[in-house]
């Protein structure tokens, strides 16, 4: 099973941006990965997901404030002009052939 | 509008059972793999089970073979857990999700299981 690693905090003030980051280990055939967003007592919600092209796929209702980018094993969540309800648990997501795999989630605080 | 609708937790004893359900409306269920993940308090999000879109394909994480059984019904737009020999360590909130791998992803808002004496 591949191993997904983030961050467990990050923190960035309001109106600013901030890059969550989500590495993925070698040696696994990796089929998607996806970033969704849980807020404080809530289910999670599902961000977008990275498609084979290097583009990525919004959830409905996403604004444009979130994007995704990659590099190499390196995926990215960025989040422009980070409003207080950004404020919030991050996770990665992948998965290959059925099994999925979390990151243990970055703690996003908005200062 | 997607609405993905989890029911069926509650208290359960140790060794107990309980069998959790997912309505879903607003999709044509039967085109997408679906999943259930768990929550345990305080902690992040582990995936539990995943089923495909005609229910022949299967697959748990190891610390439910053979006590947990994803299963579905597409003419009820239904998706199922049933949770055999319940143990402390699967106190959890349960939630049905959508598969993002063909389109994007739902989520739905949790059912909270406790296994406890």
């Amino acid at each position: 099973q591949p191993v997904v690693t983030q961050s467990p905090s990050a923190s960035a003030s309001l109106g600013a941006s901030v890059k969550l980051t989500c590495t993925l280990s070698s040696g696994h055939s990796i089929y998607g990965i996806a970033w969704h967003q849980q807020q404080p007592e809530k289910g999670p919600r599902y961000l977008l997901k990275f498609n084979s092209d290097g583009s990525h796929t919004k959830g409905d209702g996403i604004p444009d404030r979130f994007s995704g980018s990659s590099s190499g094993a390196e995926y990215y969540l960025t989040i422009s002009s980070l409003q207080s309800e950004d404020e919030a648990d991050y996770f990665c997501q992948t998965w290959g052939t059925g099994p999925w795999v979390f990151g243990g989630g970055t703690r996003l605080t908005v200062l | 509008e997607v609405q993905l609708v989890e029911s069926g937790g509650g208290l359960v004893q140790p060794g107990g059972s309980l069998r959790l359900s997912c309505a879903v409306s607003g999709f044509t269920f039967g085109d997408y793999w679906m999943s259930w993940v768990r929550q345990a308090p305080g902690k992040g999000l582990e995936w539990v089970a995943n089923i495909n879109e005609d229910g022949s394909r299967k697959y748990y994480v190891d610390s439910v073979k053979g006590r947990f059984a994803i299963s579905r019904d597409n003419a009820k737009q239904s998706l199922y857990l049933q949770m055999n020999s319940l143990r402390g360590e699967d106190t959890a909130i349960y939630f049905c999700a959508r598969s993002p791998t063909s389109n994007i992803g739902y989520w739905g808002q949790g059912t909270l299981v406790t296994v406890s004496s």
